[in-house]
């Protein structure tokens, strides 16, 4: 069956900081990978997609993911965080059919001054 | 143009009464999705339209829930007999075509006494 793990429930990084937000998946063909971003108060917001080619995808907001197929992995990154970018992170599997999605239970980001 | 929507914004209603959220998704947008998101957990799958057309209602939890939508724009979701188990966000979202990207509304929370 399918399924996406964020490891990390919650992460403390201070403003300035790097940034790796863990997501594996688990599913039988090559999947198309979300991130998604909710802040508080806010809805959900699409911060980077891979659906094929170059395995390093670049996002908004000076994100970035590589997906790692040998490691079932789709990593977030950011070199520097911000204040701003405190909230609740999704990691995301589309089915190729794109009938299905399936998120992870999300990580909760907070980021000290 | 407008973002998704859905109404109501909040719900607080008896266990066992019947309700209905409904959302009305970007305008053009062919594909509309509704997710469940409990206390601690991520967003789960529910249904999906194109155009008006649901072809997998697996994803719903049981029978009490329904959806439809008509005229390839609003969407209804309807839950009968709740229970206090449904009390979650009711998040929808609407995309130009299936996997393109998903502009999620702001959700209805649903409270079951």
């Amino acid at each position: 069956a399918q399924s996406v793990t964020q490891p990390d429930i919650h992460i403390t990084v201070s403003e300035g900081a790097s940034l790796e937000l863990r997501c594996n998946y688990s599913y039988g063909a090559t999947p198309y990978l979300f991130w998604y971003v909710q802040s508080p108060g806010q809805g959900l917001q699409l911060l980077l997609k891979y659906f094929s080619g170059d395995t390093l995808v670049q996002g908004i907001k000076g994100f970035e993911a590589e997906f790692k197929r040998s490691q079932s992995s789709f990593n977030l990154r950011k070199p520097s965080v911000h204040w701003s970018d405190a909230a609740e992170y999704f990691c995301a599997v589309g089915t190729r059919a794109g009938n299905q999605f399936y998120f992870g239970t999300g990580t909760s980001l907070t980021v000290i001054p | 143009g407008a973002g998704v929507s859905q109404s109501p914004s909040n719900k607080v209603t008896e266990k066992g009464k019947d309700v209905e959220l409904r959302c009305d998704p970007i305008s053009g947008h062919t594909a509309l999705y509704w997710y469940r998101q409990s206390l601690g957990q991520g967003l789960e799958f529910l249904i999906y339209f194109q155009g008006n057309s649901a072809p997998d209602k697996s994803g719903l939890p049981s029978d009490r829930f329904s959806a439809e939508r008509t005229g390839g724009s609003v969407s209804t979701l309807t839950i009968q007999r709740t229970q206090q188990e449904d009390s979650a966000v009711y998040l929808c979202a609407s995309s130009y075509s299936m996997l393109y990207e998903q502009y999620f509304g702001p959700g209805t929370r649903l409270t079951v006494t």
